[in-house]
């Protein structure tokens, strides 16, 4: 079964650009979730989707946002990037939601300039 | 909000030597996971401990579950320069709607 993907692997922009990421889940897995890794904060939560609905927010500002869609591919959006948005982004599938074990993407390294 | 801490937190050691990583929390797990992170890369889960003072082994890697399912050890005999990384634990809540906590992270370098 092939694993979650993640595209793309590099990005760089500027302030304020936006930017989309893009994640493919493990077949079968309905919920996918985002984090942002970043040396001084480790691993922090950004949102879950379930079933197309975002059911879970962390603790990050509306600049940050996602979607799901009917194949539970997931996107991620960040609008009005900041220098403190350079991080490495990580997609994660599992079957029934954030609570459970999670099934990680190799990420998007996303550097702001 | 339930808290993982990760004992140490940077580790290098020589090639061939024994080491333990902790996972100590305050709060009870329903089950612990431990993850190995490579440089540029995504976690890749390792075990799944789920019953208290259960012990598994995954060829030079002992994981042990505390028997309060609080908290957790990884033990590597004899590293090798292919163990370094960043490892996370990871907790499943015990109830209701939380998400899965990580460990602050261990980063773990082995000297050949």
């Amino acid at each position: 079964k092939a694993g979650v993907t993640q595209t793309p692997r590099y990005l760089i922009k500027t302030r304020g650009q936006q930017v989309t990421l893009s994640c493919s889940p493990i077949s079968g897995h309905r919920s996918v979730s985002w984090y942002q890794q970043t040396p001084g904060q480790g691993l922090q939560f950004l949102f879950e989707y379930f079933s197309e609905t975002q059911r879970n927010k962390g603790n990050f500002p509306g600049r940050f946002s996602g979607r799901q869609f009917s194949n539970s591919r997931s996107e991620m959006n960040v609008s009005t990037l900041e220098l403190g948005d350079s991080a490495l982004y990580l997609c994660a599938s599992s079957l029934r939601g954030w609570q459970e074990t999670q099934y990680f993407g190799p990420g998007t390294r996303l550097l702001v300039l | 909000t339930q808290l993982l801490e990760q004992s140490p937190q940077f580790l290098s050691i020589q090639e061939g030597e024994n080491l333990t990583v902790y996972c100590n929390s305050s709060s009870v797990f329903s089950s612990l996971q431990w993850y190995r992170q490579e440089p540029g890369e995504g976690p890749v889960l390792l075990v799944t401990v789920v019953t208290g003072g259960e012990v598994k082994k995954l060829k030079r890697l002992t994981f042990q579950f505390g028997d309060a399912r609080k908290d957790s050890s990884l033990h590597i005999t004899a590293a090798q320069p292919g163990d370094t990384g960043l490892y996370l634990c990871a907790g499943e809540p015990n109830f209701g709607n939380e998400k899965l906590t990580f460990g602050t992270g261990t980063r773990l370098t082995i000297i050949p």
